[in-house]
């Protein structure tokens, strides 16, 4: 069936560049999002890419995508301690029922 | 601006109470869906809808039930509710042509 992993923790300084990692197995896929959920709040779309893209930018964010490998990550550039939260990554297929990870929690620590 | 509501951000019921969760959406979108978040678990799919008085199950819908009388109101019960059923209760839509959702605040639930 399908199935998208994460690694459960990333730890980083302030200021330094965290790189989430995502593998997926759906090779229908044709949208793969970022959501980001801050302590007590529900999700919040954060990015998407294309799966006839390969990297997408958008100010202190990169999502690259490596579609032979299903393997998709999400680059934050400069971290800031407003950036700690669970990151969850999601491939979105043939239905309307996107499958998420379990999601990474990113702590940033001065 | 796009929104997604639910009518608590925290609940405290005891075993065996009924227990309603609601989310209106203000997108007119055709999809709903509620979820349960544990911690270690991500989300996990309760019940879903496409359409008004539509619904399918999910992969977690045992104890669950839903009710859509209304395009933007999908609400969760639980008929009976037990100590397993504490968790934290996201409800989400997206437009009938893309899987991109958009979530609610999230429900908070602490069964005792």
């Amino acid at each position: 069936g399908e199935d998208v992993e994460q690694s459960l923790f990333l730890s980083v300084r302030e200021g330094d560049s965290s790189v989430i990692n995502c593998t997926y197995t759906d090779s229908s896929s044709t949208y793969l999002y970022w959501y980001k959920q801050e302590p007590g709040a529900g999700l919040q779309l954060l990015t998407y890419i294309f799966s006839n893209m390969d990297m997408k930018q958008d100010q202190r964010l990169t999502v690259l995508l490596n579609k032979k490998d299903k393997h998709l990550s999400l680059r934050i550039a400069d971290t800031q301690t407003g950036d700690s939260a669970i990151y969850f990554c999601a491939e979105g297929g043939g239905s309307y029922i996107p499958t998420f990870g379990r999601g990474t929690s990113l702590i940033v620590h001065p | 601006d796009v929104k997604v509501t639910q009518s608590s951000r925290y609940l405290v019921k005891r075993t065996g109470e009924k227990v309603f969760l609601e989310c209106v959406q203000d997108m007119d979108h055709e999809n709903m869906f509620w979820y349960r978040q544990d911690p270690g678990l991500g989300l996990r799919l309760i019940y879903f809808s496409y359409d008004v008085k539509m619904k399918e199950k999910g992969d977690i819908p045992e104890g669950y039930s839903v009710s859509r009388e209304k395009k933007e109101r999908f609400s969760l019960i639980l008929e009976s509710a037990s100590t397993n059923q504490t968790s934290m209760y996201l409800c989400a839509s997206s437009p009938g042509n893309r899987n991109e959702q958009f979530f609610g605040p999230g429900t908070r639930l602490t069964v005792l």
